[in-house]
């Protein structure tokens, strides 16, 4: 069956220090991946999303991903973290491009950021 | 503006009760998704919906059931078959179906369901 792994349940970093969000995704077929935020007892906002050509992604909060295709990853990083980007993370993937809302989501990743 | 509800915020389920989640969007999108969260498992997909009158499963829709008579649409009902109801669902929609390409999903803000 086809899988998200996020490697890190929770990440603690200290305020404007960088940071990486890992994911890797099961299948080396087409893929179409994502990585949401979740504030607390909300929904999730896309952050950004890899749908093919250049393999580095800019999102929003100044958040980028790189997709790897070799490694069958697709991490999360940001050069320096804000309090406010406290939340958890969610990589997905969707192998359908007619489906973008039938995803496979990670476990997801708690990001506690300190002063 | 444009956007998914889910109503209520917060539910609270007696045993062998069903009970409705309601989720509505004015997105024009086609399709609509549940998803069930539960803590360190991610969102489990539970039905999807890819036009009015059609639904299909998806990996957790034992106890539960859905509609879809209108587009705007997609309730989903926990009946009292769902053993482990107590959890976070997620109502999602993406779209419009003819596009080559409706890869994004939009969320609703969510329905906390507690068993009492």
């Amino acid at each position: 069956a086809q899988s998200v792994t996020q490697l890190d349940s929770q990440v603690p970093v200290f305020e404007e220090a960088p940071v990486e969000l890992r994911c890797n995704y099961s299948s080396s077929v087409s893929v179409y991946l994502f990585w949401y935020v979740q504030y607390p007892n909300q929904g999730l906002q896309l952050l950004l999303k890899y749908l093919s050509g250049s393999t580095l992604v800019k999102g929003i909060n100044g958040f980028e991903a790189e997709f790897n295709k070799s490694q069958t990853s697709f991490h999360l990083r940001k050069p320096s973290v804000h309090i406010s980007d406290t939340a958890e993370y969610f990589c997905a993937v969707t192998y359908n491009p007619h489906q973008g809302g039938k995803l496979i989501f990670g476990q997801g990743t708690e990001l506690s950021v300190k002063p | 503006d444009g956007g998914i509800t889910q109503s209520p915020k917060y539910l609270f389920r007696k045993e062998g009760q069903n009970v409705t989640l309601s989720c509505e969007q004015n997105l024009n999108h086609d399709a609509m998704y549940w998803y069930r969260q539960d803590p360190g498992q991610g969102l489990r997909l539970i039905y999807y919906s890819q036009i009015v009158n059609d639904f299909q499963k998806g990996d957790i829709a034992e106890g539960y059931s859905v509609s879809r008579e209108k587009k705007e649409s997609f309730p989903l009902t926990v009946t009292s078959a769902q053993k482990n109801p107590t959890a976070f669902y997620l109502c999602a929609s993406s779209g419009p179906t003819g596009e080559a390409l409706n890869t994004e999903a939009f969320f609703g803000q969510g329905t906390r369901l507690t068993v009492v």
